[in-house]
């Protein structure tokens, strides 16, 4: 069946650097999602993937979608504290399977 | 209204009671899902309904779990004989497309279970 490996699973980075978190999938995918999870929150909507190749930016975050439609990775640049959480990238809408999540630390 | 809203927040129940997790959707989204997060966990798909129908129950994880949504739109997660491994966020989401196709999810905030 359809496997996607999330990595890292942990993140801690001091303010100001960068973060990059991977989604890797055994089998194309038809598009991807991107999710932030706050501690103690739920699940909020990033951004959504559907072409090969895709690039998309919201300021300090810049998500990408593989050639292949087989990877996707989201990447912070110059983290702030209030990026802190755990992000989620969402495959299979049929049943919107998350992948493990990279729980993301921001030292001050 | 403005979002997914979820009722109860909280609920403690004892090892084998019977709870009922409320969810309404944003009204008009035709899909709606129910996730299981344990803590530290990333959610894990238990059901999925496109306005009344249940598509897709395939992550209920025995027969004591119940999901319905008689006139899509409410959904009640029903857990009969409660038991310790129960004990999770129980979060439920919404979607105007089907099956959630190129559509955002939008989340409620969730029911913390607590089975003592």
């Amino acid at each position: 069946g359809q496997q996607v490996m999330q990595i890292p699973q942990y993140q801690h980075v001091q303010e100001g650097e960068d973060f990059t978190t991977y989604c890797n999938s055994s089998t194309t995918l038809s598009n991807i999602q991107w999710y932030k999870q706050r501690p103690g929150g739920h699940p909020v909507f990033l951004i959504q993937l559907v072409k090969s190749g895709e690039v998309k930016k919201q300021k300090r975050l810049t998500f990408q979608f593989g050639e292949a439609k087989k990877n996707s990775s989201l990447h912070i640049t110059a983290t702030q504290t209030t990026d802190v959480g755990t992000y989620f990238c969402i495959y299979n809408f049929n049943k919107f399977y998350f992948g493990s999540g990279t729980k993301l630390n921001v030292k001050p | 209204g403005a979002g997914v809203s979820q009722s109860p927040r909280y609920k403690v129940a004892k090892r084998g009671q019977d709870v009922a997790l409320r969810c309404d959707p944003i009204s008009g989204h035709v899909s709606l899902f129910w996730y299981q997060q344990a803590l530290g966990q990333g959610p894990e798909f238990l059901t999925y309904f496109q306005n009344e129908a249940q598509l897709d129950k395939s992550g209920l994880p025995s027969d004591r779990f119940f999901a319905e949504r008689p006139e899509g739109s409410v959904s009640t997660l029903k857990i009969q004989r409660t038991q310790q491994e129960d004990s999770a966020v129980y979060l439920c989401a919404s979607s105007l497309g089907v099956g959630g196709m190129n559509t955002e999810a939008f989340f409620g905030q969730g029911t913390r279970l607590t089975v003592v």
